[in-house]
């Protein structure tokens, strides 16, 4: 069965340091597509990343990036040089193909950023 | 850049009342979803919708949900007859195309059932 694992429920570090937030999924498929999404206080999520199972390219946007690693079954996330309007609640999740031709997204359990100035 | 919109964006209502949550998709987006998190929880998948029907549904969706498209442009998620436990916050999403597709998603509605 898909599942999505974010061990870390709350992460709290000061302006400026860097922090990872890690993912873990489980899936049977050989094709799928993993997501990051930030949730921010006022309750949107939104899209951050999409990455398939093909490529492990590690990707960078600015502040942000993601370390892909299929042989840990592993899609962590790492803020460099945090700021407060990082904090959120971020979100890993999973697509599954499903039996239909709409896929659905299977999402973690979020781990809850604090940026303290 | 176009975006999925959702109203109303807060609801009050009492246990056994019925909801109509809206939702109007990118325009040019095909398949629709609803998820919903209940407070500090994990979004969960409700429901898919693609060509005027469903095209998967997760257990939370019984017999009291429904979906409609009752037009061109809003995708409607119904609750019959409310209860406490459906308090949460409903979020709209839409996508292009099929299969794994960038799902994007609306502001969501946050429900309370009192």
């Amino acid at each position: 069965a898909q599942k999505v694992t974010q061990a870390q429920t709350e992460i709290s570090v000061v302006e400026k340091e860097d922090v990872t937030l890690d993912c873990v999924y489980e899936t049977r498929d050989t094709t799928y597509y993993l997501f990051w999404y930030k949730q921010p206080p006022s309750g949107e999520l939104v899209f951050l990343i999409r990455r398939n199972s093909f490529d492990e390219q590690n990707e960078i946007s600015g502040r942000y990036s993601w370390n892909f690693q299929k042989s840990t079954s592993s899609f962590n996330f790492t803020i460099t040089a945090s700021q407060v309007v990082d904090s959120a609640v971020y979100f890993c999740a999973l697509s599954e193909k499903g039996y239909s031709s709409a896929s659905k997204i299977i999402f973690g359990s979020g781990t809850r950023l604090s940026i303290r100035p | 850049e176009p975006e999925v919109t959702q109203t109303p964006s807060h609801q009050v209502t009492q246990m056994g009342q019925e909801v109509i949550l809206r939702c109007v998709p990118i325009s040019n987006h095909l398949y629709f979803y609803w998820y919903r998190q209940i407070l500090g929880q994990k979004v969960e998948f409700l429901v898919s919708f693609y060509n005027n029907e469903i095209s998967e549904k997760s257990e939370i969706f019984d017999d009291q949900f429904s979906v409609e498209r009752p037009d061109g442009s809003n995708f409607t998620l119904k609750i019959r007859s409310t209860k406490l436990e459906d308090s949460a916050m409903y979020f709209c999403a839409s996508s292009k195309g099929s299969s794994v597709e960038t799902q994007y998603f609306g502001p969501g509605t946050r429900l309370l059932v009192l």
